[in-house]
């Protein structure tokens, strides 16, 4: 398996444009994370998608911010209208996990985009 | 609050030199990761454990349920080990959320 994906790698873009980031997990995986990054904050969830549902969105910081699975292959997070304070790394990761804790597979990360908003 | 604490925050040593990282977390845990970045950003999941030690190479994990606490050892250092290592704990075997200590940043030194 290649892993998870995600695309693009670097996005620069301005003020008040939409943007979009792709994410697609490991096959098999049921559980998907969106994940920010910066400096101060460290990583922070954003998301999490179980068998393709929103579980928990409690992380999006704001309603700018919006998920999508589609299907058990790919995800978005979509920032509409993007603000600098927006930019950072964001990371998508995947596993396999149960209610009963023991077939739980490691937390497989992207790459991750580097956002950066002008 | 549950919290992750990880020590310490930066850490420099010479090639060769044995690496101890530490990981301390507040209540009881289903799982402890340990994640590695290197600069320009991706995440690589090294280990995952729940109780003991695994060993992958010149990396070790290690855990101590009672106290709390886990250890990552690199043996043999090397400059390409340089990265931050991250140590994340999930709480509850249900629960799907990583809370994720701070990192500690390690610069290996030839």
């Amino acid at each position: 398996d290649a892993g998870v994906i995600q695309s693009p790698r670097h996005e620069v873009t301005e003020m008040g444009q939409e943007v979009t980031l792709r994410c697609k997990p490991i096959s098999g995986h049921n559980s998907l994370f969106w994940y920010r990054q910066t400096m101060m904050r460290g990583l922070e969830l954003l998301i999490y998608f179980n068998n393709n549902v929103p579980i928990d969105d409690s992380g999006m910081p704001e309603d700018r911010f919006s998920a999508k699975m589609p299907n058990a292959s790919f995800s978005t997070l979509k920032i509409q209208p993007s603000e600098p304070r927006d930019s950072a790394v964001y990371f998508c990761a995947s596993s396999f996990l149960t209610g009963w804790g023991r077939r739980n597979t490691e937390a497989f990360f992207g790459q991750g985009t580097r956002l950066t908003v002008v | 609050k549950n919290e992750v604490e990880q020590s310490p925050q930066n850490l420099t040593a010479q090639e060769g030199e044995f690496i101890t990282i530490n990981c301390s977390y507040s209540v009881g845990i289903s799982a402890l990761h340990w994640l590695q970045q290197h600069p320009g950003g991706g995440i690589v999941s090294l280990f995952m454990l729940s109780s003991g030690k695994k060993k992958h190479g010149r990396l070790i994990a290690t855990i101590n349920i009672q106290e709390k606490h886990s250890s990552l050892h690199i043996t043999a250092s090397h400059p390409r080990d340089s990265a931050v290592y991250i140590c994340a704990v999930r709480y509850g075997a249900g629960s799907y959320q990583l809370t994720f200590g701070k990192g500690t940043k390690l610069s290996v030194i030839p």
